[in-house]
C-alpha cells in the first residue's frame, strides 16, 4: 500500500490565484481530513468527510472547499489564495472517524506572495 | 471549543533515561486520543490510539495513560535513544469522533 499520498509537495502561488491539492489514499478508508499546521497553532482541522459524497467543515474552512467523489481521493481547492494561507497541508484518513487510529501524508508546503 | 495543551514545549534528555510528556485537554467529552511523532519536514506517525472507554495503551518502550475525568494524558517512554528525538504531538477527539484537536508538541531532543 501506497498509504496517504499528496501532490505536490511544494507550491508557490500569488495572491488570488486558485489551485487544488491532492489527496490519495488507498486503504479503503471512510473518513478523510485536511489539516493546516502553522508555527506556534498546532495542527487544525480544515474539512473532513466521513464517506464518499459526505464532507463538513472543520475548524478553519473558510477560503478552502472539499468535495468526495470517490473512496480514495479527497482534493482540497483553494478559491483565491491569500498570504494568510502560507501554511504546510496534510491530508489524514482512518478506516473510520474515532475509532480508529489516522495516517498522515507528507504534507504539501504552500506559500502564497 | 477544545483546548489542548502540552508541556514543557521542549525537553532535552541524555540517552537512557526515563522521560514523561504531558497532554492536557479542556472538555473531558472525547471519543478517543492519539499521540504522534512528527520527524522535521515530515508527516505525523501514529504512535498510540487510547478510546476514551481505556486508561492505557502500551506500544514497546512507549505506554500513554488516559484519564479522561481530569483532562490528562501521559506519554511514557522508557530507556531513551537518539532516535527517539522528534516532535511529539497528542491529539483529542470531539464526543462524536469526526473532529480532532492537537496541542503544539513537545520538541524532544535526546543527547547521545
Amino acid at each position: 500500500n501506497a498509504g496517504v499520498t499528496q501532490t505536490p509537495k511544494f507550491q508557490v502561488l500569488k495572491t488570488g490565484q486558485s489551485m487544488t491539492l491532492q489527496c490519495a489514499q488507498d486503504m479503503n478508508h471512510e473518513y478523510m481530513s485536511w489539516y493546516r499546521q502553522d508555527p506556534g497553532m498546532g495542527l487544525r482541522l480544515i474539512h473532513y468527510s466521513v464517506g464518499a459524497g459526505i464532507t463538513d467543515q472543520g475548524e478553519v474552512p473558510n477560503g478552502y472547499n472539499v468535495s468526495r467523489s470517490t473512496t480514495e481521493d479527497f482534493p482540497l481547492r483553494l478559491l483565491s489564495a491569500a498570504p494568510s494561507q502560507t501554511s504546510v497541508y496534510f491530508c489524514a484518513s482512518s478506516y473510520s472517524a474515532g475509532r480508529n487510529e489516522q495516517f498522515f501524508g507528507p504534507g504539501t508546503r504552500l506559500t502564497v506572495l | 471549543k477544545q483546548e489542548v495543551t502540552q508541556i514543557p514545549a521542549a525537553l532535552s534528555v541524555p540517552e537512557g533515561e526515563n522521560l514523561v510528556l504531558n497532554c492536557s485537554f479542556t472538555d473531558s467529552a472525547i471519543y478517543n486520543l492519539q499521540w504522534f511523532r512528527q520527524d522535521p519536514g515530515k508527516g505525523l506517525t501514529s504512535l498510540l490510539l487510547i478510546q476514551s472507554s481505556q486508561r492505557e495503551q502500551t506500544s514497546g518502550r512507549l505506554n500513554a495513560s488516559l484519564d479522561k475525568s481530569s483532562g490528562r494524558s501521559t506519554l511514557y517512554i522508557a530507556a531513551s535513544q537518539p532516535g527517539d528525538s522528534a516532535t511529539y504531538l497528542c491529539a483529542v477527539s470531539s464526543r462524536t469522533g469526526n473532529q480532532f484537536y492537537f496541542g503544539t508538541g513537545t520538541s524532544l531532543t535526546v543527547i547521545p
